[in-house]
């Protein structure tokens, strides 16, 4: 089973314009990564923030994490064309392993 | 650096046929795993690899899925015989192992199954 949810499922906005999407999981974790996905293509690590920081930036990026809500975000601002992707969470322990949600689907439109 | 390289790029087989996914991770990349990506869904671990040893299969369905690396390097993975429902994309990403299970996965660009 999956351990990360991602909310919204999709998401259209405009260019120019911010993009939230949220992660929830269930169990503890040692850290979460959230990855990009381009339509027919392999998933690409865009941050990792481990659970003891609360938030970390790279880039138009930036990822927040409550560990006492069991929750993320990512928030890309000032959208551009090429970030229409799906946009995956992924939970990581001590076992070198990650459990994926099922993505947010972002359309931005010109 | 080379990224992780996945062959074929796409394949269609008729259901009861058998189907084999070839990985090469990055050079010095010790853990290797597969995963399968079904239309709408994230990826999910089929198997992972610590060098040329399997660290976890509990995903993998042993009946028909197979998977090897031997010499710790380039990884196979076969399906014997391919039923419909495992038409998906079939991911393969490695990492180089550090201490506290925070390293970065690099994926390949997949393989996309069609099972008729």
């Amino acid at each position: 089973s999956q351990q990360g949810e991602e909310d919204p499922q999709a998401l259209s906005i405009q260019e120019g314009e911010n993009a939230t999407m949220n992660c929830s999981y269930k169990t503890s974790i040692n850290n979460l990564q959230w990855y990009r996905q381009n339509s027919g293509r392999g998933l690409v690590h865009l941050i990792l923030i481990r659970s003891n920081e609360r938030e970390k930036h790279s880039g138009r990026l930036r990822v927040t994490l409550d560990t006492s809500k069991k929750s993320s975000s990512l928030l890309i601002t000032a959208s551009r064309a090429a970030d229409t992707a799906s946009y995956f969470c992924a939970t990581g322990n001590n076992d070198y392993k990650l459990s994926f949600g099922a993505g947010t689907t972002v359309t931005v439109r010109a | 650096e080379a990224g992780v390289a996945q062959s074929p790029r796409y394949k269609i087989i008729e259901k009861r046929q058998s189907v084999a996914f070839w990985c090469n991770p990055i050079s010095g990349h010790a853990t290797l795993y597969w995963y399968q990506q079904i239309l709408g869904q994230g990826p999910k671990l089929l198997i992972q690899f610590q060098n040329n040893g399997v660290v976890d299969d509990s995903q993998l369905p042993k009946d028909r899925f197979s998977a090897e690396r031997l010499k710790g390097v380039d990884s196979t993975l076969k399906i014997q015989p391919a039923k419909l429902e495992d038409s998906a994309v079939y991911l393969c990403a490695s990492s180089f192992m550090t201490s506290g299970g925070l390293e970065t996965q690099y994926f390949g660009p997949g393989t996309r199954l069609l099972v008729l």
